[in-house]
């Protein structure tokens, strides 16, 4: 069982959909979620970034941890043509960014159709 | 503002040749990590630094070496290149080690070995 696994997609919806984009984990330890978004032929850009259980919301997109299940998901409101990406998850156990205590999914491509 | 920039966009390498895969940061940033991207699976991290003259491994070093003699560069070395060795490496860079500090990344290098 990988440590975090997304649904690879694609995904297609149509404009102006609301979309749910999900992951889950095996560590029961990781208490710090992060969401990035990558564009086609570009590096990772950073979304959202959530610290332990509950919901954060920053415009059209809310990100939600539930620990209980081991389940993230990044819900995207009225999507739009440009938030076409691929879209990774990330975590941590451990309040240091970097070393091996940083875990990406591998990423949903989503498509929105206009 | 150009962040983090990587060089070459694209290469390809015969079996067994050498290369360095240049990264140049403008940010001041102490943070430097290379990590390699695969379809279907998540980022993978092969060397970080967490400041100029300290560098160390992580999930997948094989294959590769790094230096940091200064804070804005952080080359990464692939000696006896093979196919294994396909991918698409990013170079990222942060401020801080905290996990809501975000990861800057580079545009990516493209990299075939035949």
């Amino acid at each position: 069982q990988k440590e975090v696994e997304q649904d690879p997609g694609p995904l297609s919806v149509p404009e102006g959909a609301i979309v749910s984009l999900n992951c889950t984990y095996s560590n029961s330890a990781f208490q710090y979620f992060m969401w990035y978004r990558q564009y086609s032929r570009k590096g990772p850009e950073l979304l959202m970034y959530t610290y332990s259980s509950g919901n954060k919301e920053d415009g059209r997109f809310t990100a939600q941890v539930d620990k209980s299940s081991k389940y993230i998901s990044l819900f995207i409101r009225d999507s739009q043509p440009s938030d076409s990406a691929t879209y990774l998850c990330a975590m941590s156990a451990r309040p240091e960014n970097y070393g091996q205590n940083f875990v990406f999914g591998p990423g949903t491509r989503l498509s929105v159709l206009p | 503002n150009a962040g983090v920039t990587q060089t070459p966009k694209f290469r390809i390498l015969k079996i067994g040749q050498s290369m360095t895969l240049q990264c140049t940061q403008d940010m001041n940033h102490n943070y430097m990590y290379w990590y390699r991207q695969d379809p279907g699976m998540g980022l993978k991290l092969i060397y970080y630094s967490v400041g100029a003259g300290i560098t160390d491994k992580g999930e997948v070093p094989n294959g590769y070496n790094v230096s940091r003699s200064t804070t804005e560069d952080f080359p990464l070395r692939l000696e006896l290149a093979a196919p294994s060795q396909t991918s698409v490496y990013f170079c990222a860079s942060s401020s801080t080690g905290r996990p809501g500090s975000p990861l800057h990344f580079g545009n990516g290098t493209r990299l075939t070995v035949t």
